[in-house]
């Protein structure tokens, strides 16, 4: 089946100017994750959804960071006001959630590659 | 804080050596621990996943995991150049959050 999917694949923006980064998750997964990932670094928690639950924010790095998954699925990252600091990988990943055990497993996406600039 | 810690390295092997990687954690209350390969410029993928204290054997990959000691190592029988990349160790307790570690950069010399 098809995996998680992200669009744009590349963004290059001027700073200050807001980005949208989307996220597909596998279809049947309830649990979407985002994730940043600077160069040569390792994976920096931004956000997660479980189903209906109010999303953990704890990893957005500033309140220009906010995202919104629709319907339970398709998920959206914006960046407001980019600034160089910004610029990363920004990979989403799903699974089908939390259950009992803990027995869970992550697919990641091909994930954004944004420049500042 | 909950933490996960790997040897950035780089870690070196000959073709067809047994690669060894390591990864410790803090929290206790972890139940599921995960090894991802990461080639340069492409995303983190799944090698294997382990629960239970053991062993666990896939091919040539052996993920080992030790709960008591808090480490779980990932071993690479019969290296192989395609498998330079980059290994990162995650850990979740609740199936909530994923942590991982910066990863261990692996080299496996023809």
């Amino acid at each position: 089946g098809a995996g998680v999917s992200q669009s744009p694949s590349n963004k290059v923006t001027e700073k200050g100017k807001d980005v949208e980064l989307r996220c597909d998750p596998i279809s049947g997964h309830t649990a979407l994750y985002w994730y940043r990932q600077s160069l040569g670094q390792g994976l920096e928690f931004l956000i997660y959804f479980q189903g209906n639950s109010a999303p953990d924010k704890s990893g957005l790095p500033s309140d220009r960071f906010s995202a919104e998954r629709t319907g339970g699925s398709v998920s959206t990252l914006t960046i407001q006001r980019t600034q160089q600091e910004d610029s990363a990988v920004y990979l989403c990943a799903s699974s089908l959630g939390p259950r009992a055990g803990g027995q869970e497993t992550q697919y990641f996406g091909p994930g954004t590659r944004l420049l500042v600039l | 804080q909950k933490e996960v810690e790997q040897n950035s390295g780089p870690l070196s092997v000959p073709e067809g050596a047994i690669a060894s990687l390591n990864c410790t954690y803090s929290d206790r209350g972890s139940q599921s621990f995960f090894w991802y390969r990461q080639y340069s410029g492409k995303s983190p993928e799944l090698i294997m996943f382990i629960y239970s204290n053991g062993d666990k054997e896939d091919g040539r990959f052996t993920a080992q995991l030790n709960k008591a000691s808090q480490y779980v190592s990932l071993l690479i029988r019969d290296s192989q150049p395609s498998d330079s990349a980059t290994y990162l160790c995650a850990v979740s307790s609740s199936g909530n959050q994923f942590y991982f570690g910066t990863g261990t950069s692996l080299t496996v010399i023809p």
